[in-house]
C-alpha cells in the first residue's frame, strides 16, 4: 500500500519568512496530493491540492510543487503570518483511500 | 450548506465496553471515510464507505467496524474497548470514492478509562 513520509516534524520560522514542508510517497499510481491544515482543537481543513498532471499550483501565499519522477511533493508558504501556526498534513491517493503523512507542527515566531 | 456532522463530540467509556460513533456527510456526498488521530501517529485510515458498501479498509483489528445507510450517514463501532483506543475519530465525506475533495467533521474525542 501507499506510504507517505513527511519532514520535518516540527518547524519554526520568523514571521515574514518562508516555510517549506516536504513529503515523499511510495505508490507511483498515486495521482492526487492534498494538503490539510489543522489548528489546535479544530478539524483538518483542505488548503491546497494538486493532481499528477500538474507540476505546480499556487494560491496566494501558498504553493505546492510535485515531482512525479522522484515521487515527492512540497508545500511552500511565503510571507508567513502568526495565523499560519498549525499542524500541516500532506496526503496521497491513487483513486482509493487517502494516506496521510505524520504531520508538521509549524510555529511562526512574531 | 451544512458541513460534516459527527456525534457525540466527546465520549468517556470504560475498558471492555463498546461504542458507536455517528457521521452525517455533506448533503449529496456519498463517500464517508473514517480516521483515527492520535498524537505522534497522525491520521490512520480505518475504512471508507461508498453507496452503503465498504470500499477500503485499513489495518485495524476486527473490533473496529462500520456501516453506511441509504442516506449516506455512517456509523463506526468499536467493541471491547482498550485503553489504546483513546483518540480523536474523524470522518470525512466526499462526492466520489477515493480521497478527492475530502471535508472533515470536527471529530469525536473518545477516552477509554
Amino acid at each position: 500500500g501507499e506510504n507517505v513520509e513527511q519532514h520535518p516534524s516540527t518547524l519554526s520560522v520568523q514571521e515574514g519568512d518562508s516555510a517549506v514542508i516536504k513529503c515523499t510517497y511510495s505508490d507511483s499510481a498515486s495521482n492526487y496530493f492534498p494538503w490539510y491544515k489543522q489548528e489546535l482543537g479544530k478539524r483538518p481543513q483542505l488548503i491546497i491540492d494538486i493532481r499528477s498532471n500538474v507540476g505546480e499550483k499556487k494560491d496566494q501565499r501558498i504553493a505546492v510543487t510535485l515531482n512525479k519522477t522522484a515521487k515527492h511533493f512540497s508545500l511552500h508558504i511565503t510571507e508567513t503570518q502568526p495565523e499560519d501556526s498549525a499542524v500541516y498534513f500532506c496526503a496521497a491517493s491513487g483513486n482509493e483511500k487517502l494516506t496521510f503523512g505524520t504531520g508538521t507542527r509549524l510555529t511562526i515566531i512574531p | 450548506k451544512a458541513g460534516v456532522t459527527q456525534t457525540p463530540r466527546y465520549l468517556i467509556k470504560t475498558r471492555g465496553q463498546q461504542v458507536t460513533l455517528s457521521c452525517s456527510p455533506i448533503s449529496g456526498h456519498r463517500s464517508v471515510s473514517w480516521y483515527q488521530q492520535t498524537p505522534g501517529q497522525g491520521l490512520q485510515f480505518l475504512f471508507e464507505y461508498f453507496s452503503e458498501t465498504q470500499r477500503n479498509k485499513g489495518n485495524f483489528p476486527g473490533r473496529f467496524s462500520g456501516r453506511q445507510f441509504s442516506n449516506s450517514r455512517s456509523e463506526m463501532n468499536v467493541s471491547t474497548l482498550e485503553l489504546g483506543d483513546s483518540a480523536l475519530y474523524l470522518c470525512a465525506s466526499s462526492l466520489h470514492q477515493g480521497g478527492g475533495g475530502y471535508t472533515f467533521g470536527s471529530g469525536t474525542r473518545l477516552t477509554v478509562v
